[in-house]
């Protein structure tokens, strides 16, 4: 099955500096890459995913690359705010499995003033 | 729309007892999904149900059943709890067939089993 490793488990950044988180996967099969932020005490929120078609995509502040060759993604937030700080979760997901996501371990992010 | 409510918030069981965990979605999505999280090992599928009348296996299935009732409601039993199903459960859904295959995750239920 698929496999995910993310990386760092921690970040901590200054205001309006940016953070790059990094997951790796392993099935190349594998065609559908969101990311989820999860805020204390609620459940994850989708925040911005990515094809395999494409390489990189952008929603104003963040964006994700995705490098299938070596099968890699990554998540860019710039001009970080406070309100950044939470946890970010990696997925991926191969076709034809009903959209089951195989997640990484998770980033916490904190933003520092 | 409400989208993906779950019940209870929060539970304590004592090991051996039974429970029910319940999740609905207004959504009309096709797909719903059980997620157990615990810290430092991101969530993992216990179980998912692709479509109304089908139930499948995740990566952690053992010491849980599930039930997909109709289209929005898709529960989870514990049987007889243990220990090591403290955690926190995720309910989600999402509908293939849409451009989109964006889950969206319930609040989740907090589960201490003592």
């Amino acid at each position: 099955g698929e496999n995910v490793e993310q990386h760092p488990s921690t970040l901590s950044v200054q205001e309006g500096d940016s953070a790059v988180i990094k997951c790796t996967y392993s099935d190349s099969a594998s065609n559908y890459f969101p990311w989820y932020k999860q805020e204390l005490g609620k459940g994850p929120q989708l925040i911005i995913d990515i094809r395999s078609n494409v390489g990189e995509k952008k929603d104003q502040r963040i964006a994700v690359t995705l490098n299938k060759t070596a099968k890699h993604f990554s998540l860019h937030i710039t001009e970080t705010q406070p309100e950044d700080s939470a946890v970010y979760f990696c997925a991926a997901s191969p076709p034809g499995t009903a959209s089951k996501l195989t997640f990484g371990t998770g980033t916490r992010l904190q933003v520092t003033l | 729309n409400a989208g993906v409510t779950q019940t209870p918030k929060f539970q304590v069981l004592k090991t051996g007892q039974s429970m029910t965990l319940q999740c609905a979605q207004d959504m009309n999505h096709n797909s719903m999904y059980w997620y157990r999280q615990d810290p430092g090992m991101g969530l993992r599928l216990i179980y998912y149900s692709a479509s109304e009348g089908t139930t499948d296996k995740g990566e952690v299935p053992n010491g849980y059943n599930v039930s997909r009732l109709n289209k929005r409601e898709f529960s989870l039993r514990l049987e007889s709890a243990a220990p090591s199903q403290t955690s926190v459960y995720f309910c989600a859904s999402t509908s293939p067939r849409a451009k989109s295959e964006t889950q969206y995750f319930g609040p989740g239920t907090r589960l201490l089993v003592l």
